[in-house]
């Protein structure tokens, strides 16, 4: 079993439109949680860490379920610069050593 | 604030070869990282300074890929011989030092642009 799992996608929306994506980890003593963005032949970037209460990022909603080892990012209001591949992120603590997922791929069409 | 360096940006070599790729990271970050991103894969990490120790090599291919810091800034990553497989984007990164404390903390890890292999 992977460590950090996301369905690939891609996911092609219209532009306006709400899209979410899942991800989930497998081991329980994960400390942190990130979504990180990959434009396309670029290197990932830090998009939002993921809190228990959820958070909030303009149109980028994050939400993490300890119990479930589950990870989502909501995107409201999607844009044509959305268009990426967005990977989720496992910290284990300790080093700060980061497991990523595989990513899924959005593309945002006119 | 200048970001993490690499060089070359691409890299053609037959197996069998031997190819080294170079990295210098932002100014006063501590722990650095080489990652591995096959296409199609998130990045995998191969091997995590802190300063220039070594604090997580598990995921090195010890019997083909080394990586070394000697003075604590900049660090080199080399492959020999090249196998196919090692085709792949080779990614370093940095942050500011991880002391390894009990519940961790994250510090964000800033990417360099990466050095794509082409092995023949």
């Amino acid at each position: 079993r992977k460590e950090v799992e996301q369905d690939p996608g891609p996911f092609n929306v219209p532009e306006g439109a709400t899209v979410a994506f899942n991800c989930t980890y497998s081991n329980s003593a994960s400390q942190s949680f990130f979504w990180y963005r990959q434009d396309c032949r670029k290197e990932p970037k830090l998009l939002m860490s993921v809190y228990s209460s959820g958070n909030e990022d303009g149109r980028f909603t994050a939400q993490l379920n300890r119990a479930s080892q589950y990870i989502s990012l909501l995107i409201r209001d999607s844009k044509l610069s959305d268009s990426a591949t967005y990977l989720c992120v496992v910290n284990l603590g300790g080093y700060n050593k980061l497991i990523f997922g595989a990513g899924t791929r959005l593309a945002v069409h006119p | 604030e200048a970001g993490v360096a690499q060089s070359p940006r691409y890299k053609i070599i037959e197996k069998r070869q031997s190819v080294a790729f170079w990295c210098n990271p932002i100014s006063g970050h501590a722990t650095l990282y080489w990652y591995q991103q096959i296409l199609g894969q998130g990045p995998k990490l191969l091997i995590q300074f802190q300063n220039n120790g070594v604090v997580d090599d598990s995921q090195l291919p010890k019997d083909r890929f080394s990586a070394e810091r000697l003075k604590g800034v900049d660090s080199t990553l080399k492959i020999q011989p090249a196998k196919l497989e090692d085709s792949a984007v080779y990614l370093c990164a940095s942050s500011q030092i991880n002391w390894g404390l009990a519940g961790g903390s994250h510090y964000e890890q800033y990417f360099g642009p990466g050095t794509r292999l082409t092995v023949t």
